[in-house]
């Protein structure tokens, strides 16, 4: 098993540019989600998913998207990139059990210039 | 509201000697606990968890971590620190209101010393 794959490992983008951050995992879990990591303030909920077609947002959403149209693919949105989006970005995955543990991603590196 | 904190910003210990990295907890109910580690440039990689039952849980990399409720902590302690220890180091609780989602704590970046 590959896990939780993202691609791209690194990006630079301009302001006011898109993209999207591809995550997959071939574990079968039914939740996945997109956190956030800036220096010293731990991760963030962006967006996450409990199954395929259903997405709820988390603790800081605003600026991005999400979409999950089958189980092993979650992508993130960016579409109007801004100096705040900055961040490392990580995808997890887990089973639909409370207390389930999260499996990680490598994470995504990106910064909007 | 529910949170975790982990009240250093770096631990620093020589090899060979105990490690202790802090985390408390502020939940409603029977919390569930969390540690992961993170090394440079990589995702986090999960190495213990409480839900119930013994105080002390056992994880990955010969790590441990003891419930304590009437302190609402959850400090994870190596008996004999490695160099290959360095890393960051995450606690997290699961959120109330279903769906697993977590909250972590900021982190703390342990660096051992030869």
């Amino acid at each position: 098993n590959a896990g939780v794959t993202q691609t791209p490992k690194f990006r630079i983008l301009k302001i006011g540019q898109s993209m999207t951050l591809q995550c997959t995992q071939d574990m079968n879990h039914n939740y996945m989600y997109w956190y956030r990591q800036d220096p010293g303030m731990g991760l963030k909920l962006i967006y996450y998913s409990v199954g395929a077609g259903i997405t709820d947002k988390g603790e800081v959403p605003n600026g991005y998207n999400v979409s999950r149209s089958t189980t092993e693919d979650f992508p993130l949105r960016l579409e109007l990139a801004a100096p705040s989006q900055t961040s490392v970005y990580f995808c997890a995955s887990s089973r639909t059990g409370e207390g389930d543990t999260q499996y990680f991603g490598p994470g995504t590196r990106l910064t909007v210039l | 509201a529910q949170s975790v904190a982990q009240p250093e910003d770096q631990v620093n210990v020589a090899e060979g000697n105990p490690l202790t990295v802090k985390c408390t907890y502020s939940v409603s109910g029977n919390p569930y606990l969390f540690w992961y580690v993170q090394y440079p440039n990589r995702g986090l990689q999960f190495l213990l968890k409480y839900i119930t039952g013994d105080n002390l849980v056992k994880g990955s990399y010969g790590f441990e971590a003891e419930f304590n409720k009437s302190q609402t902590s959850f400090h994870l302690k190596k008996p004999s620190a490695l160099v290959s220890d360095s890393a960051l180091y995450f606690c997290a609780v699961r959120e109330l209101g279903g769906y697993n989602k977590l909250i972590f704590g900021a982190g703390t970046r342990l660096a051992v010393h030869p």
